[in-house]
């Protein structure tokens, strides 16, 4: 059963650029496509975007200027990159794997991280 | 943007009885791509339906989902104390994937 963990600094400046791993453990990283999902303090859900394990990548059009996605399969592990970021970027932060139904990808997210917290502050 | 609303907000029901939650999409969801998550606090979301209708593994049969193009909804048919949750709807349709903003169900 794959498990998925996220690391990562838990407080982070203004301006700068918030970096979060994800690791895949239990199954092999191409395999799936794999998503970063994250939720502010007491508010709703927003994706961030996905990638795959060739690197390609889509993301949320209102984070695409500031979001890098990358993945290395010798590690099994995928990683975020948000740039220069505010207050506002504070949230739990979950990296999660694409549903695999039927012979197909859908963009529904079967397996979570438990999430990691970041917070933007001075 | 496919711009989702959940309603009711806030549910109150008993243990046992029936929960009707509603979503609705500012325009229609290709191909019923809607999925529903449960959350509870301090947890991660779990899935529970996707393609509008189809359960996830390990999903309890109480759980049911409905619905297309524009309007869908989960059904839980008898309440357990486990139940009590945030649930959210999620639509994959197109290529900017976006959630409603939940509907708590809570103990009346």
């Amino acid at each position: 059963q794959v498990q998925l963990q996220e690391s990562g600094p838990g407080l982070v400046k203004p301006s700068e650029t918030l970096s979060l791993t994800c690791i895949v453990s239990g199954g092999s990283i191409t395999s799936y496509y794999w998503s970063w999902i994250r939720q502010p303090p007491g508010k709703g859900l927003e994706w961030i975007g996905y990638i795959y394990y060739s690197g390609s990548t889509t993301y949320n059009p209102s984070l695409k200027s500031r979001v890098t996605m990358s993945v290395d399969t010798s590690k099994n592990q995928f990683s975020l990159k948000l740039s220069s970021v505010t207050a506002a970027d504070t949230a739990v932060y979950y990296c999660a794997s694409h549903l695999y139904r039927s012979g197909y990808y859908h963009d529904a997210f079967d397996i979570w991280g438990q999430g990691t917290m970041v917070t933007v502050s001075s | 943007e496919i711009v989702l609303t959940q309603s009711p907000g806030t549910l109150s029901l008993s243990p046992g009885e029936r929960a009707t939650l509603s979503c609705r999409a500012s325009q229609s969801v290709s191909s019923n791509y809607l999925a529903w998550y449960q959350q509870k606090p301090g947890q991660a979301p779990r899935l529970l339906i996707y393609g509008a209708s189809s359960r996830a593994t390990g999903i309890p049969d109480r759980f049911s989902g409905s619905g297309s193009g524009t309007d869908f909804t989960l059904t839980i048919s008898r309440l357990e104390p486990e139940d009590f949750a945030v649930y959210y709807c999620q639509q994959y349709g197109i290529s900017r994937i976006t959630f409603g903003p939940g509907t708590k169900v809570d103990i009346k």
